[in-house]
């Protein structure tokens, strides 16, 4: 079965330095990975798709299927960064629609 | 447009007890999704949906029941309710990879 772990609850960072969530991920398949986002009193969000190979707000993330990582990324950090941050894997259900299994979360506190 | 919203915000039930949540999007989108979230444990799939008329099983589906009259509806019931599904619900529909959230509804059961 497919698993999402962060391994951080809680990362604490000041403004302006740099920011790493870690996310890694076993899956026997070919992942598809994502991070998503909730902002304090706002919904779930995708921030970034891994295929994409965008750079969304100053982020990026890569796969990294030697290490089956997939870190997030942001060289400065900025207090409107401050959320809770998701990585998700898609992975295929029996009907072969692919679903998310999310990791646990990682609250990105970013300090003036 | 709404997006995704999620009736009721809050419920407070006793063990035994029944109810359904309701998920309504009006984005046309084939597929929608129940999670529920508990503390240190990110979300788990409950039940999802790839169209009107059908369901399916996900990671935790155990004492919960779904149904998808309506393609702009899911529904999800607890038929009785039991302390371990004291929750944070989201539900979500999509058309293709991304994802869209309901802002969550918060189930207590006593």
């Amino acid at each position: 079965a497919q698993r999402v772990t962060q391994p951080e609850k809680l990362l604490s960072v000041f403004k302006g330095a740099p920011v790493e969530l870690k996310c890694n991920y076993s899956y026997s398949g070919s992942p598809e990975l994502f991070w998503y986002v909730q902002y304090s009193r706002q919904r779930l969000q995708l921030l970034l798709r891994h295929i994409s190979r965008e750079s969304i707000k100053g982020f990026t993330a890569d796969l990294n299927k030697g290490e089956t990582s997939f870190h997030l990324k942001k060289p400065f950090a900025q207090e409107e960064d401050s959320a809770m941050y998701y990585c998700a894997l898609s992975a295929a259900m029996d009907t072969g629609r692919r679903a998310l299994t999310f990791g646990s979360g990682t609250r990105l506190q970013v300090q003036p | 447009n709404a997006g995704v919203t999620q009736t009721p915000k809050f419920r407070v039930l006793k063990t035994g007890q029944s109810m359904t949540l309701l998920c309504a999007q009006d984005m046309n989108h084939e597929y929608m999704y129940w999670y529920r979230q508990d503390p240190g444990m990110g979300l788990r799939l409950i039940h999802y949906s790839v169209g009107e008329g059908t369901t399916a099983k996900g990671e935790v589906p155990d004492g919960y029941n779904v149904s998808r009259l309506k393609k702009q509806n899911f529904l999800l019931g607890l038929e009785s309710a039991a302390p371990s599904q004291t929750s944070v619900y989201f539900c979500a529909s999509s058309f293709d990879y991304e994802q869209y959230f309901g802002p969550g509804t918060r189930l207590t059961v006593t």
